[in-house]
């Protein structure tokens, strides 16, 4: 199966910390993506783990465990602009996207 | 900075009718994908394509739809007969290389009446 799991909604406040949390089927385990997606825009790439670990690139760090098919999106220091949808995503093989539902992050002064 | 460009942003059609949806990819990227996201629900893909033959395809992608690299920059999708239900926004997408990150067009919103 290719089912991904994460929450529908988050609130946070201005300047917090918020972890979104995501959980994935392990077969097949290809690779996870993050995509950060405004409403009415594209998708634009966050980051990819491919290995067990965080990755932090400023702002945002993402991790990885491969054995519990678990990963989460940490956002630092937040911003308003940062309220948006945040997609995970697993590659499902031949490096197509296998997208979940999204969480709609809501930031507020 | 490159980016996926795509045309139109908008597309009306009346059902049955066929529609191209244009795509120019990053520029020294190999590998195209199609998308569509119905509006409020999740982004779903379609199809793969590399070296000129689809790599991958999803059981929406059927009969009525094809993909093409008429040239050296363009991509297009296209729906031969429209349903109501293929109304949805169609975004393109380009990555490098296998099991990179993909980047997004902008989308054609595709709406059928």
């Amino acid at each position: 199966g290719q089912n991904i799991d994460q929450p529908t909604e988050m609130t946070a406040t201005e300047g917090a910390i918020v972890q979104i949390n995501c959980t994935y089927q392990t077969s097949g385990f290809n690779g996870l993506f993050w995509y950060q997606q405004h409403a009415g825009e594209a998708p634009t790439f966050l980051s990819y783990n491919v290995l067990d670990g965080l990755e932090e690139k400023g702002r945002f760090s993402s991790f990885l465990s491969r054995s519990k098919g678990y990963s989460y999106l940490l956002l630092k220091e937040l911003q308003m602009k940062d309220s948006a949808s945040y997609l995970c995503a697993r590659d499902g093989g031949y490096n197509k996207l296998i997208f979940g539902a999204g969480t709609r992050l809501a930031v507020h002064p | 900075e490159p980016e996926v460009t795509q045309t139109p942003s908008h597309q009306v059609t009346q059902m049955g009718q066929e529609v191209i949806l244009r795509c120019v990819p990053i520029s020294n990227h190999l590998y195209f994908y199609w998308y569509r996201q119905i509006l409020g629900q999740k982004v779903e893909f379609l199809v793969s394509f590399y070296n000129n033959e689809i790599s991958e395809k999803s059981e929406i992608f059927d009969d009525q739809f094809s993909v093409e690299r008429p040239d050296g920059s363009n991509f297009t999708l296209k729906i031969r007969s429209t349903k109501l239900e293929d109304s949805a926004m169609y975004f393109c997408a380009s990555s490098e290389e296998r099991e990179r990150e993909q980047y997004f067009g902008p989308g054609t919103r595709l709406t059928v009446t």
